[in-house]
C-alpha cells in the first residue's frame, strides 16, 4: 500500500519551455502532498505544500509564480516549472501524506529535470 | 523554523560491522522521527520511524534512539551487508504543523 507515482521520470528540454510533473497517490487519497527539490548529493529541500482544493503554501525563497501547483483531486498534484531555465535542473520529488493522523510520507521515483 | 543535523556525512563500514547515524534537531515540540534509505536515483524510502512516546524501536537489523531531553537520536544498523550501501536521510516533523525537515544525509558505504 501507499503508492506514489510520479510523471515523468526524466524530462531534457530546451531553455524557456514549461514542464509539468504529476504526482499520484495510487492506493489512497492524499488531502496534503509535497514537492521537493534535490540536487545532486545534497539532501531533500521542501518547495511547497499542496493542499486539495486550496493554494499550495510555498518555503521562504521558492518562486510561485515560477513553480505553479495544483492540487486539483484527493489522488493527484502538479508542479509545472514555467519558463525552465539551466538553473533550474534538479531533481524534483513528491511525496505524499498517508490517510490519518500522524502517517508517514510516501515518495515519488521523482523527475529528473534537465534544461538546455 | 526547524534544524535538523546529521552526522557523520559519509560513513565507511566493513561488512558484517555495525553502522551508527546520529541527528540532533532544534525544535522541543518535534514529535516524529522518520530515517529515509536513498539509492542512488532513486526514491526515498522509509526504513522505520519513532514517535515522540517511545524511546526505542526495532526492526530486525535496524534501530532507532530517541532521547527527547537532549533532543537527539539514532540509527543503528547491524550486521552490515553491501546491500545496505545508500545515503540514509533522517528528518524531524514539528508538532506546530506536518512539514519534514530534513538532515543533511549519510552517505554509508559497506565494503565487502
Amino acid at each position: 500500500g501507499a503508492v506514489v507515482s510520479q510523471h515523468p521520470s526524466w524530462v531534457i528540454c530546451k531553455s524557456g519551455t514549461s514542464v509539468k510533473i504529476e504526482c499520484r497517490s495510487l492506493d489512497f487519497q492524499a488531502t496534503t502532498m509535497f514537492w521537493y527539490r534535490q540536487f545532486p548529493k545534497q539532501s531533500l529541500m521542501l518547495m511547497a505544500t499542496s493542499n486539495e482544493g486550496s493554494k499550495a503554501t510555498y518555503e521562504q525563497g521558492v518562486e510561485k509564480d515560477k513553480f505553479l501547483i495544483n492540487h486539483a483531486s484527493l489522488t493527484l498534484s502538479t508542479l509545472t516549472v514555467t519558463s525552465a531555465h539551466p538553473e533550474d535542473s534538479s531533481f524534483y520529488i513528491c511525496s505524499a501524506e498517508g490517510t490519518g493522523v500522524g502517517q508517514p510520507q510516501h515518495f515519488g521515483d521523482g523527475t529528473r529535470l534537465s534544461i538546455l | 523554523g526547524e534544524n535538523v543535523e546529521q552526522h557523520p556525512s559519509t560513513l565507511s563500514v566493513q561488512e558484517g560491522d555495525s553502522a551508527v547515524i546520529k541527528c540532533t534537531y532544534s525544535d522541543s515540540a518535534s514529535n516524529y522521527f522518520p530515517w529515509y534509505k536513498q539509492e542512488l536515483g532513486k526514491r526515498p524510502q522509509l526504513i522505520i520511524d519513532i514517535r515522540s512516546n517511545v524511546g526505542e524501536k526495532k526492526d530486525q537489523r535496524i534501530a532507532v534512539t530517541l532521547n527527547k531531553t537532549a533532543k537527539h537520536f539514532s540509527l543503528h544498523i547491524t550486521e552490515t551487508q553491501p546491500e545496505d550501501s545508500a545515503v540514509y536521510f533522517c528528518a524531524a516533523l514539528g508538532a506546530a504543523g506536518n512539514k519534514l525537515t530534513f538532515g543533511g544525509g549519510t552517505r554509508v558505504l559497506v565494503k565487502p
